[in-house]
């Protein structure tokens, strides 16, 4: 059974930095996909960035440039770095596995407020 | 951007009835390698969303066969044959045939 447990969510201000991670349970994550997707309270769901096995990655036009995603496949770990958030980044953020978004964590909530 | 709609936005359900969610996407989903990425997911309340159906058919194992997916191009279509308790919750479609991947707005399932 695959698990991903995301961390490192939290309150913080306008402007300010979090880094996301998510440690994930498959002896084969360095060949896998994984991806972050976010919610914002009571709306849908936004896809934000994916990365490769090999680390080339991809991100939403709404986070490119603030937002990085990266990989370390010897601690099973996918991170991403958020900086210059901004209140509409408000959500929870899901780490999720494979090019067709296999498996789900349960999520880290990181809310931008002053 | 690929936009994709879904409709309706809301569906109230009969349990043991059917129901169905049309999914269009704003260009074709047909990828160069000639496959079709589009995928649904369900999203039950309090829940992480889960993957129901990937490539426009393609049932997960663990889900229950009363759950199908069909269509193609731009016309997508999730039924559910008989409709249970344990089925309310969100369903989206998603596009990863294109950057950026896109979601569907929800179409949301509850019981009359």
């Amino acid at each position: 059974q695959v698990q991903l447990v995301e961390s490192g969510g939290g309150v913080v201000q306008p402007g300010g930095s979090l880094r996301l991670s998510c440690e994930v349970s498959l002896f084969t994550f360095s060949r896998y996909v994984m991806q972050w997707v976010r919610q914002a309270p009571g709306k849908g769901l936004e896809w934000v960035a994916f990365i490769r096995n090999d680390g080339s990655n991809e991100h939403a036009d709404s986070v490119k440039g603030r937002f990085t995603i990266s990989r370390d496949n010897s601690k099973n770990t996918l991170y991403l770095q958020m900086n210059s958030l901004r209140a509409e980044d408000t959500a929870m953020y899901y780490c999720v596995s494979g090019y067709y978004f296999d498996y789900w964590g349960q999520g880290t909530m990181v809310t931008v407020s002053s | 951007d690929i936009v994709m709609t879904q409709s309706p936005l809301s569906l109230p359900v009969t349990l043991g009835q059917p129901a169905s969610i049309s999914c269009r996407s704003s260009q074709s989903l047909v990828h160069s390698d000639g496959n079709t990425y589009l995928n649904w997911f369900q999203q039950r309340p309090g829940q992480s969303p889960r993957r129901l159906i990937y490539k426009v058919s393609n049932r997960d194992s663990g889900v229950p066969d009363r759950f199908s997916g069909g269509g193609s191009g731009t016309n997508f279509t999730l039924k559910i044959s008989r409709v249970e308790a344990e089925d309310v919750g969100i369903y989206y479609c998603m596009q990863n045939t294109r950057w950026p991947f896109t979601f569907g707005p929800g179409t949301k399932v509850d019981v009359k």
